[in-house]
């Protein structure tokens, strides 16, 4: 029962590079979404999926992109890493829209701690 | 996107204290939802509230959503070490599939 499986779990990069964080969840839920969260600042949604080959931007899109080829994974891929990019990126994901549903649980990855420098 | 203001940012109290955390909208809110993040950890679903006016409890927390829909708070009574962490809430926005979270009130407890 492994739920939301987020890798890395810690990521080192330098500005300009490119590299992927991997999600997947063995729950076959339809609904899934990737957030950063910085000091202060909450969760920000930065891409979200309602079901495979559907994807959507959130509040802050700008340098990463995402796919859904298949229900269980969603990679988010940043395109060329910048300092501003360094936060810690988690992955979630729901059988229900959030908020749309009673009884609906989201389910979070264990995070992602991402530096770039 | 759909604002939500969460207070206060920090809370410090001593063991056995009670603690409350305050999510306000300038708009009415068709459901929220509370999470609970420890630190190092992920964000934990702790609940939903949907109808007006509604509450909720789970053991020591206590869950409520104001009867306009603009407001909702949670309480713990209380409170032990174990309650220690980040508390948030967070609303669907307009846009389906979007969810908006406050930014979170820190507790800690001084056992």
């Amino acid at each position: 029962n492994a739920g939301v499986t987020q890798t890395p779990k810690f990521q080192v990069l330098k500005t300009g590079q490119s590299m992927t964080l991997q999600c997947a969840q063995d729950m076959n839920h339809e609904y899934m979404s990737w957030y950063r969260q910085d000091p202060g600042m909450g969760l920000r949604l930065i891409h979200y999926s309602v079901g495979a080959g559907i994807t959507d931007q959130g509040e802050v899109p700008n340098g990463y992109n995402v796919s859904r080829s298949t229900t269980e994974d969603f990679p988010l891929r940043l395109l060329s890493a910048a300092p501003s990019q360094t936060s810690v990126y988690f992955c979630a994901s729901s059988q229900h829209l959030a908020g749309t549903a009673s009884g609906n649980t989201i389910y979070f990855g264990e995070g992602s701690w991402l530096t770039v420098v | 996107g759909q604002q939500v203001m969460q207070i206060p940012q920090y809370q410090h109290v001593q063991e056995g204290e009670d603690f409350t955390t305050y999510c306000n909208s300038s708009t009415t809110l068709s459901n929220i939802q509370w999470y609970k993040q420890r630190p190092g950890g992920h964000p934990v679903f702790l609940i939903q509230l949907v109808k007006s006016g509604e509450v909720k409890k789970q053991k020591r927390l206590t869950f409520q959503f104001g009867e306009a829909k603009k407001n909702s708070s949670l309480h713990i009574t209380a409170t032990q070490t174990t309650d220690v962490g980040t508390y948030f809430c967070a609303v669907r926005g307009s846009t389906l599939g979007r969810l908006y979270f406050g930014r979170g009130t820190q507790l800690t407890v001084w056992p």
